[in-house]
């Protein structure tokens, strides 16, 4: 069955280091793509950013970029430059491919808190 | 702001009562899916319907229904509701129904007494 494996509860930077958080996944399929998200206190959700398991290179968004290493199954997210604003619970998010349904399988999350 | 709008933003209700929460998905989307986030399960599928047909159905009880309109809008139906269903709920939208992101409505903070 399809997994996504957060290990790491709680994590906390320093405003304007960065960070890394981690996330491997499980899967037999060949084609999938992999999110993450971030939620602040305030309860939605806000996309961040996404990698296909074909794209040959890492995404970026902004501050925001996907450490995509297939071998090992990791999809881990890099934040640089960290802000204030940046503290949320992040998750990691797998799509599972059966058929043509995009449904989301979540990761359980981890809390990042940015200390001045 | 998503574009996905949700409402009501907060509910409380007791137990044995209905309840239905309303998504309307971006413009021109027509993938709507709902999802449940609750502290002992985390974030869970619940279903997906493309274009007013139900397209995939994950862990959802049969308490629950939902349905999408000719307007794309769709609601969950929540009934018999017990302690255990006070959860966030969300609603998500895509494009399509296959590879695309889902962005993701600020939810209905569901509280059941």
């Amino acid at each position: 069955a399809q997994k996504i494996t957060q290990t790491q509860p709680g994590m906390f930077v320093q405003e304007k280091e960065a960070v890394t958080l981690d996330c491997t996944y499980d899967t037999s399929d060949q084609s999938y793509g992999l999110f993450w998200y971030k939620q602040p206190s305030s309860g939605e959700m806000i996309f961040l950013i996404y990698q296909g398991s074909y794209d040959e290179q890492n995404a970026t968004e902004g501050r925001y970029s996907l450490n995509f290493q297939k071998a090992r199954k990791s999809a881990n997210l890099v934040i640089s430059a960290s802000q204030l604003g940046d503290s949320a619970m992040y998750f990691c998010a797998m799509r599972e491919g059966l058929g043509n349904t995009d449904k989301l399988i979540f990761g359980t999350g981890t809390r990042l808190q940015v200390f001045p | 702001d998503s574009g996905v709008t949700q409402t009501p933003k907060h509910l409380i209700t007791a137990t044995g009562q209905r309840v239905t929460l309303r998504c309307s998905p971006r413009s021109g989307d027509l993938s709507v899916y709902w999802y449940q986030q609750s502290l002992d399960q985390g974030l869970q599928f619940l279903i997906q319907y493309y274009n007013g047909e139900e397209r995939a159905k994950g862990n959802i009880l049969e308490r629950f229904s939902a349905q999408q309109f000719p307007d794309l809008h769709s609601e969950l139906n929540l009934s018999s509701l017990e302690l255990g269903d006070s959860a966030l709920y969300f609603c998500a939208s895509s494009a399509r129904s296959y590879q695309e992101t889902q962005y993701f409505g600020p939810g209905t903070r569901l509280l059941v007494l």
